[in-house]
């Protein structure tokens, strides 16, 4: 059961371009929600993340908007970069922080044109 | 990523064959966990451990085992490999408790091919 469903599978960007990905989710005690970046080769690693108690969170060119009422959340990529150029991973946790066991979504690769 | 190393970073194995993963931390951090990634399917949890003497079952332990010999040394068996195991396989690490502890390391992978 994929308790956290992503969206697009594969998504091309011109550079300069936005690059929006969705996520939905399904467990309304998940607390915490965070992107994560993997570049070919690598790890994941954490991009940014929110909390339910506000609708927007922004650090760069990267925004995370909160719908809590419609359980989704989306990350916003301005200005769009060729070294953007990477899988993302949409995730989901909570239980009060617990467990800490991250749900992730299924990954967009996204490909930033130059 | 030098945090968290995994060891092989690349193996092929044969139908049958018992392969341990390794994964060693720097970080100083208790929580451990291991996760499988295929393509179209993200990244799944196979076991995650809370310390030394806690290890728990994630969402597809079934064929897989795991041990951890110290707090930075958490390792991967496949006692009986079979193909549908062939994926990516990721060590993470998180800090044991407040907000940090939402935050996972990822070592940089081992590409496990099993034919």
């Amino acid at each position: 059961q994929q308790q956290v469903k992503q969206s697009p599978q594969s998504l091309i960007v011109q550079k300069g371009g936005i690059s929006i990905i969705n996520c939905a989710y399904e467990n309304t005690a998940f607390d915490y929600f965070p992107w994560y970046q993997q570049f070919p080769g690598k790890g994941p690693a954490l991009l940014i993340a929110i909390r339910p108690d506000v609708s927007e969170k922004k650090e760069g060119r990267f925004t995370i908007s909160f719908n809590k009422s419609a359980k989704q959340f989306s990350l916003h990529i301005m200005d769009s970069q060729p070294g953007d150029s990477a899988t993302y991973f949409c995730a989901a946790s909570g239980y009060g922080g617990a467990t800490n066991k991250l749900i992730f979504g299924t990954g967009t690769l996204l490909a930033v044109q130059p | 990523d030098a945090d968290v190393t995994q060891t092989p970073r690349n193996r092929i194995t044969k139908t049958g064959k018992r392969i341990m993963l390794e994964c060693s931390q720097t970080k100083g951090h208790d929580r451990m966990y291991w996760y499988r990634q295929d393509p179209g399917l993200g990244l799944r949890l196979i076991y995650y451990s809370f310390d030394v003497k806690d290890i728990n079952k994630g969402e597809i332990s079934d064929g897989y085992s795991v041990s951890r010999q110290a707090q930075a040394k958490f390792s991967l068996s496949l006692e009986s490999a079979i193909p549908n195991q062939t994926a990516l396989y990721f060590c993470a690490t998180s800090e044991s408790g407040g907000k940090s502890s939402y935050e996972q390391y990822f070592g940089p992978g081992t590409r496990l091919t099993v034919t």
